[in-house]
């Protein structure tokens, strides 16, 4: 089945504490791009990857990193989480980047900083 | 890219068709209008997309009129499961990011 996963789906953890979240598509996406969620801001794009090794900021980049060696996993990085990176987190892939093309989403990776 | 102006919340009954209006004035001629929905904390879904022409699949239709301003989702028999907030995007940011904006919040009781 074609999909986007992400784990952990939920995270409680202390300011600080360096964590992972990882993405993986099994469509051989070239295009990745992660995405929080906030009430009242909506999706917001924190980093995106045209393609293996190519990576670039979002809106929001400030307090992530992002890698992409593999086509398939772009995981997000969190090097010292603070509480106001308590978030909902969607990766999305698509095939490649034009006019026409959908992005499919993760299931979201609900995270809490205290 | 254009802004994109839904209502806030619709209501439409079961089995019923639910039409979602979205406005798109300043449009350019090579953006599509894309609409995705987003039940309940799940991770969006796409439905349809189109460029100028009338769209339909097996989720929905979509309706552009003449001058591209505007554009309705229409989702023919309307079931519970149809309950979600739906999004009319208007690409392309740097990035490419999707502008999710607002959404309309449809509510589809029995």
């Amino acid at each position: 089945e074609a999909q986007v996963t992400q784990n952990p789906r939920y995270l409680i953890t202390v300011t600080g504490k360096k964590l992972t979240v990882t993405c993986s598509q099994n469509m051989n996406h070239e295009y990745m791009s992660w995405y929080r969620q906030d009430p009242g801001l909506g999706l917001r794009q924190i980093y995106y990857s045209m393609n293996v090794e190519v990576t670039d900021k979002g809106d929001v980049p400030e307090g992530y990193k992002v890698s992409r060696k593999e086509k398939r996993n772009f995981p997000l990085i969190l090097e010292s989480p603070s509480p106001n990176q308590t978030s909902l987190y969607f990766c999305a892939s698509s095939l490649r980047v034009g006019q026409t093309d959908t992005q499919y989403f993760g299931p979201g990776t609900r995270l809490t900083v205290l | 890219d254009a802004k994109t102006t839904q209502p806030p919340s619709m209501d439409c009954a079961e089995g019923r068709a639910a039409n979602l209006p979205c406005n798109h004035s300043t449009i350019s001629g090579n953006e599509y209008v894309y609409w995705y929905r987003q039940i309940h904390s799940q991770g969006p879904q796409y439905i349809i997309h189109g460029l100028k022409n009338n769209e339909t699949n097996e989720m929905a239709s979509l309706i552009i009129t003449e001058d591209r301003k505007s554009s309705t989702l229409i989702l023919p028999h309307a079931t519970l499961r149809d309950t979600a907030v739906y999004y009319c995007i208007v690409r392309v940011t740097p990035g490419y990011a999707l502008n999710f904006g607002k959404g309309t919040s449809l509510l589809v009781t029995p």
